[in-house]
């Protein structure tokens, strides 16, 4: 089965940095990677598919590259209410495989 | 609008089987997969499997395998998971979500959390 590794698993930045998070298939997937937002006690949210197309309704802020095993996914401006653990996951077949999610935090 | 709701927290004793119902609306039922996604108190999002609601056709992961059964009642747009055997290691709140192609799995049910314990 493939594996996904995130890294880091947290981090903290101050407001207004830019946040970069990384995710690495130990096979390629082409670009079939998801990337979710799940905030304390809430249900996990799709913030961007096919690597880096932005679901609708979410921030301009959040943006996803890579294809084939390295994947990133960037916050450009941090803001508080990112405050959350970020998941990635492959979707191209069985098993559909989540990375091990970062936390992150405001400093 | 798009819609799942699922139902409502269970508590079960070791050895117990639980099942778990997700109620979907606002879209055609038959065009959209189905997953089942567990999250450990603390830990992470755990893919349990997916259901064809067209067909009926299953994958699971293979650590569930013998033990985790989905179906799915076209009738009342509805999937189920039933989980088996539970032991306390499968408390956790479970998740049904939609997907499609290309696109991520959108939207989530509201999950249901699942207790085992004696």
């Amino acid at each position: 089965d493939i594996q996904m590794t995130q890294s880091p698993s947290s981090l903290s930045a101050s407001v207004g940095d830019r946040v970069t998070i990384t995710c690495r298939a130990s096979q390629g997937i082409s670009n079939y990677l998801a990337w979710y937002q799940q905030k304390p006690g809430k249900v996990p949210k799709l913030l961007i598919y096919a690597a880096s197309t932005l679901q609708s309704g979410v921030p301009s802020r959040f943006s996803g590259s890579g294809s084939g095993t390295d994947f990133t996914l960037t916050i450009s401006s941090l803001q508080p209410e990112d405050v959350a653990t970020y998941y990635c996951q492959k979707y191209n077949s069985a098993p559909q495989t989540f990375g091990g999610g970062t936390k992150v935090e405001i400093k | 609008q798009v819609q799942l709701v699922q139902s409502g927290a269970e508590v079960k004793k070791p050895g117990a089987s639980v099942k778990v119902s997700c109620k979907a609306s606002g879209y055609t039922f038959t065009s959209y997969y189905m997953h089942w996604v567990r999250q450990a108190p603390g830990q992470g999002l755990e893919w349990m499997g997916i259901i064809n609601p067209s067909g009926g056709s299953t994958s699971y992961a293979q650590k569930l395998q013998g033990r985790v059964t989905m179906t799915r009642d076209t009738s009342t747009s509805t999937v189920y998971m039933e989980l088996s055997s539970l032991r306390s290691e499968d408390t956790a709140v479970y998740y049904c979500a939609r997907h499609i192609g290309d696109d991520g799995y959108n939207p989530w049910g509201q999950g249901t959390l699942v207790t085992v314990s004696s």
